[in-house]
């Protein structure tokens, strides 16, 4: 069974570009996450979707970041423009229904800004 | 909201003996305590996990106890062995909930 997949694996710009990542979870997982991770810090929620739904985007900085799940299978978050604050790893989750299942990670972005 | 509190940072053991990681959880609703492994370069990958009907639970080398009264829960790991080093963490999430909250993570070395 494949794993969550992600792309790119590493990606640096320049502050105020954009940049785009990608998630496909694995197949059947109703619930897809994206998560933050500082440097020594642990996973932080930025949005959860059941199926195309975002049901919790609460931590989302949507004054630049969005995100979008189409079709409820794979998902794109954007950051438009990026600040040199954004330079993080961002993690893809799925689980199969819900935030207490099993949540299998994909090995996540590293993003540079410059 | 949640907040989950993790200890020690960094635990250096030497293999073959037992490293013992904690966490505390401020959210008496929270039902269920997975801990993932993360190696470098990789994602989090779950190793085991505990439900709040339940007070230990072992898999091999690893097990984990959870005290739902003082709402903390560990990690036990026995006869280290190098490839246990890694950075793990411990989270907290409740049915029906929304989150998954991660501790700050415990970067552990076993020494050869």
């Amino acid at each position: 069974e494949a794993g969550v997949v992600q792309s790119p694996r590493y990606k640096i710009i320049e502050k105020k570009q954009p940049v785009a990542f990608w998630c496909n979870p694995i197949s059947g997982h109703n619930t897809l996450y994206w998560y933050l991770q500082n440097l020594g810090q642990g996973p932080e929620l930025l949005i959860r979707y059941e199926n195309e739904e975002a049901v919790d985007d609460s931590q989302l900085p949507k004054d630049r970041f969005s995100a979008e799940r189409l079709k409820g299978v794979d998902s794109t978050l954007k950051i438009q423009p990026a600040e040199l604050g954004d330079s993080a790893v961002y993690l893809c989750a799925s689980s199969p229904h819900s935030a207490t299942d099993t949540q299998y990670f994909g090995p996540g972005t590293r993003l540079t800004v410059l | 909201g949640e907040n989950v509190e993790q200890h020690p940072s960094t635990l250096s053991v030497q293999e073959g003996d037992s490293a013992v990681i904690k966490c505390t959880y401020s959210d008496s609703a929270s039902n269920y305590f997975p801990w993932y492994k993360q190696e470098l370069g990789k994602g989090p990958q779950l190793i085991i996990d505990i439900r709040s009907n339940v007070g230990e639970k072992k898999d091999q080398r690893i097990a984990v106890t959870l005290n739902k009264t003082a709402k903390h829960f560990s990690l036990h790991i026995t006869e280290t062995q190098p490839e246990d080093s890694a950075v793990y963490f411990c989270a907290a999430s409740t049915d029906g909930g929304f989150k998954t909250i991660f501790g700050a993570g415990t970067r552990l070395f076993v020494k050869a």
